[in-house]
């Protein structure tokens, strides 16, 4: 019962960003935003989470609005080997487990 | 994914066989989690452990699953009897702890399980 609501495809052109929206608006107040990728046949990846604040790392970027009912990943520069399904998690307080929606299918064209 | 190991990558068994995967977490791990993914289904939650203890339990099948995490070795997610419909990918994933940054899980590239 993912508490997250996504698009389910999107295209982007490489080179281009690649922005990934993502609704969730029942998070509660302690509740961070998790966002993974699974490649074809691969293993979830660990993108990158926040809170409350916009947050950057190597692969990504997180921009959370201020009601925290929405968020944005960001991939600077799409290439062919971000095509992947991208999922926006919200955890629970009271669990550990991920709780995976059908996230969004991202393909990116050359 | 490089860090959580998993094994066999992929796994043949006959119906009624028994089927046992393997998953060594992170170094300096202690928390591990199982996942599995029907075809053409999302990921669904399985199992968490720590270190000999088993904490959330809530997505296990009722029967033929047990997972385990010994004080030494890897977690060990094992299937009795299996039938077709446990074909499918599992995945295992590891963390350093629980709660914020503590939690974030690390997965494996997973075990293939095909039942003929």
């Amino acid at each position: 019962d993912a508490k997250t609501t996504q698009p389910p495809s999107m295209d982007c052109a490489e080179g281009r960003a690649a922005n990934l929206p993502c609704n969730h608006s029942t998070i509660s107040g302690n509740e961070y935003v998790y966002w993974y990728r699974q490649i074809h046949s691969q293993g979830p990846q660990y993108i990158i989470h926040g809170l409350k604040n916009n947050e950057t790392n190597e692969m990504a970027s997180l921009i959370i609005t201020e009601d925290r009912k929405s968020s944005t990943l960001i991939l600077p520069h799409a290439t062919l080997r971000d095509t992947a399904v991208y999922y926006c998690i919200v955890r629970p307080l009271n669990t550990d487990k991920l709780i995976f929606g059908t996230g969004t299918r991202l393909q990116v064209f050359p | 994914n490089a860090g959580v190991m998993q094994n066999p990558r992929h796994l043949v068994r006959r119906r009624g066989q028994e089927a046992r995967l393997r998953c060594s977490p992170m170094k300096g791990h202690s928390h591990v989690y199982w996942y599995r993914q029907l075809p053409e289904e999302g990921l669904k939650f399985m199992v968490y452990l720590q270190k000999e203890n088993i904490i959330d339990e809530s997505g296990m099948p009722k029967e033929r699953f047990s997972a385990e995490f010994p004080k030494e070795g890897p977690s060990i997610l094992r299937i009795q009897q299996v039938v077709r419909g446990d074909s499918a990918a599992y995945f295992c994933a590891s963390s350093r702890g629980r709660g914020g940054d503590k939690n974030i899980q690390y997965f494996g590239a997973g075990t293939r399980l095909s039942v003929l």
